[in-house]
């Protein structure tokens, strides 16, 4: 069974610029969430999407945006890229389910950005 | 505001060693706890996961606990390997659905020594 996969692994990228990082869940995983892990700050919530609507965002300004798509894939964006956007994002998925029948999260291996 | 910390920062053990990683957060209601792993550069791979209404879950030569009264959780790591080198971070979830945000500790950066 794949693992979630996210691309492009590394990506180097020029201040001002924007970028689309992707993450393909597991299958039959409808919630994606998104982190951003910094030396400094750690790891960080960026937001959720479960079935194409935005379920849950953390408190980053709006140049980060997402989407899902039908088939639970999803992008991030950053427009306006600025030095302190350098980090490694991380993409999680799950499966639906509640309390107990909750099965936690599969992270995927992230991609490296660097702003220069 | 949910808050996790994780003592201690670094550990250095020989290998053979048994060892306790502390995880502790400020909120009690938690719904669930997990703890990953983490190799350098890399994701995270998750470890184990502890439902609100459990007390432990064991996973091979890992078990882990959760008091949820006293906002703390362990990680035992027996007879230890330089494979386990790694670090270990511990994550809180205060919603029930699937999707809710988790708040990550800063993890515990554990290096065996063959």
């Amino acid at each position: 069974k794949a693992g979630v996969t996210q691309t492009p692994r590394y990506l180097i990228k020029t201040r001002g610029q924007q970028v689309t990082l992707s993450c393909s869940p597991i299958s039959g995983h409808r919630s994606v969430s998104w982190y951003q892990q910094t030396p400094g700050q750690g790891l960080q919530f960026l937001f959720e999407y479960f079935s194409e609507t935005q379920r849950n965002k953390g408190n980053f300004p709006g140049r980060f945006s997402g989407r899902q798509f039908s088939n639970s894939r999803s992008e991030m964006n950053v427009s306006t890229l600025e030095l302190g956007d350098s980090a490694l994002y991380l993409c999680a998925s799950t499966p639906w389910g509640t309390g107990a029948y909750f099965r936690g999260y599969t992270f995927g291996s992230g991609t490296r950005l660097t702003v220069v | 505001k949910q808050e996790v910390t994780q003592i201690p920062a670094a550990l250095s053990v020989p290998e053979g060693e048994n060892l306790v990683l502390n995880c502790s957060f400020t909120d009690s209601a938690i719904y669930n706890l997990q703890w990953f792993r983490q190799d350098p550069g890399k994701g995270l791979t998750s470890l184990l996961l502890i439902q609100s209404s459990q007390r432990e879950q064991t996973s091979g030569r890992l078990n882990a606990s959760l008091d949820k009264s006293s906002g703390r959780s362990t990680l035992y790591i027996a007879a230890s390997q330089p494979g386990d080198s790694a670090t270990y971070l511990c994550a809180v979830s205060m919603g029930e659905t699937s999707g809710s945000r988790l708040t990550f500790g800063e993890g515990t950066q554990l290096t065996v020594n063959p």
